[in-house]
């Protein structure tokens, strides 16, 4: 149980298009999911904080934007990224979190986006 | 004061050995304490986690230490294998549903036969 899946789990995109990445819990329901990105060799840097059917919270820097999420049901979260550059080619991972759960979120496999 | 500060940077054992990863913490609002371990490419997964209300845990060869008055926790493998060779990851945040998980730097582990 417990899984989030993400699609694709990679792209490779030219500069100046816009790229959809999904991220979907597959057998729970999760009010809060997040959205990370992670640089080679580093932590997770987290982007912003996707609530179902309202606005997503976004972390100090990060172009709302640029960055469009999208929370429409208890399984789905989008993160589009638009009018891609080069620089915003990285590996984006989104987890989820189950109803009435306050502790554990899931992560997907990761998308691996690059801008050329 | 979010910060969870992680080490060491990387780690090498051999097999059968004993791995150790330590973290700390500031904010002592933080009430859960997961790792997770990421292979390369992958998304992280939930190894292990402790609530403060107790100073240890384990399941099968991993352990939690946790220390609430030092605001440390740490990560012990026993008999480390070479399948365990990944990055480690710890975490802490506060209870709640929309509440962020803020990570440590991460460990990258390497068992060697």
């Amino acid at each position: 149980g417990a899984v989030v899946s993400q699609h694709p789990s990679r792209v490779i995109c030219k500069s100046g298009t816009s790229v959809k990445i999904e991220c979907r819990s597959l057998d729970f329901q999760a009010t809060t999911m997040f959205w990370y990105r992670q640089f080679p060799k580093k932590s997770l840097m987290l982007m912003a904080t996707s609530n179902e059917g309202s606005k997503a919270t976004y972390e100090q820097g990060v172009e709302k934007d640029k960055f469009l999420i999208n929370h429409a049901s208890l399984t789905l979260s989008t993160l589009t990224v638009t009018s891609a550059h080069p620089e915003d080619s990285s590996f984006y991972i989104c987890s989820a979190r189950p109803l009435a759960d306050d502790y554990e979120q899931y992560f997907g496999p990761g998308t691996r986006l690059t801008v050329t | 004061q979010q910060q969870v500060k992680q080490s060491p940077q990387s780690l090498i054992v051999q097999k059968g050995g004993i791995s150790i990863i330590n973290c700390a913490y500031e904010n002592t609002a933080f009430d859960y304490f997961p790792w997770y371990q990421q292979f390369p490419g992958k998304g992280p997964a939930l190894l292990i986690a402790i609530r403060p209300d107790v100073s240890e845990k384990k399941e099968g060869r991993f352990t939690i230490s946790f220390n609430k008055s030092a605001k440390q926790f740490s990560l012990h493998i026993m008999d480390s294998q070479p399948g365990d060779s990944a990055t480690y990851f710890c975490a802490a945040q506060v209870s709640g549903g929309y509440q962020k998980v803020t990570f440590g730097t991460g460990t990258k582990l390497q068992v060697i036969p």
